[in-house]
């Protein structure tokens, strides 16, 4: 469990600020997940990545933007934060492609006021 | 594209009885199917997995089953504790051939064990 990272745990932001939040691994996993986790919603994909400088869009991409330059990191950034986005976001790895579940990080909070 | 159906969104049994969690998946591409126990205000944890080509896994308590004609797939928990209490989600991922490989979720279940 260790072997995933997410920061902060917690943020409060404004509407219409940038925020980026951070998820670092330190197994060397191919694949890296964006999941947010709403009430009623369970948790949806939003962006991810197969291998370094390779990301896909998922179910709920608008207003997000990632980036993998290195494999071991695995930004979200909400270009322009609106109260809409306020959630738990959960930054998810996975060894492989195939027949391989995901772990997930601890989570962060955001809220957007 | 992609979905997962997942029923019923809340379940209450009785602490000794059995629970039983059903998913539906619409991408006939899929290959694995992982279930994930999520503690009040703790990440997902993966508690149990089936490939395509099992019908059914145990282990210990829990056990699940895939039906891929039909599309179904479902987790079933015996003697029930109240240590089961959680949101239970199921998923289901298909193999990255011509794209990356996506892991879908349903939307969850929340099992209440009553004593």
């Amino acid at each position: 469990d260790a072997g995933i990272t997410q920061s902060p745990r917690y943020k409060i932001t404004e509407t219409g600020r940038q925020v980026t939040l951070m998820c670092h691994q330190t197994w060397s996993h191919s694949y890296m997940f964006w999941y947010r986790q709403d009430l009623g919603h369970g948790l949806r994909l939003i962006y991810y990545s197969a291998a370094a400088d390779i990301t896909d869009k998922g179910e709920v991409p608008d207003g997000y933007v990632v980036s993998r330059s290195k494999t071991e990191n695995f930004p979200l950034t909400l270009e322009s934060a609106t109260r809409s986005q306020t959630s738990v976001y959960f930054c998810a790895i996975s060894q492989t492609g195939g027949e391989a579940g995901a772990f997930f990080g601890q989570g962060t909070r955001l809220t957007v006021v | 594209g992609e979905n997962v159906e997942q029923h019923p969104s809340t379940l209450s049994v009785q602490e000794g009885d059995s629970a039983v969690i059903k998913c539906t998946y619409s991408d006939s591409a899929s290959n694995y199917f992982p279930w994930y126990k999520q503690e009040l205000g703790k990440r997902p944890q993966l508690i149990i997995d089936i490939r395509s080509n099992v019908g059914e896994k145990k282990d210990q308590r829990i056990a699940v089953t895939l039906n891929k004609t039909a599309k179904h797939f479902s987790l079933h928990i015996t003697e029930t504790q109240p240590e089961d209490s959680a949101v239970y989600f199921c998923a289901s991922r298909a193999p990255g051939y011509s794209s990356a490989s996506k892991i879908i979720f349903g939307s969850g279940t929340r099992l209440s064990i009553r004593p």
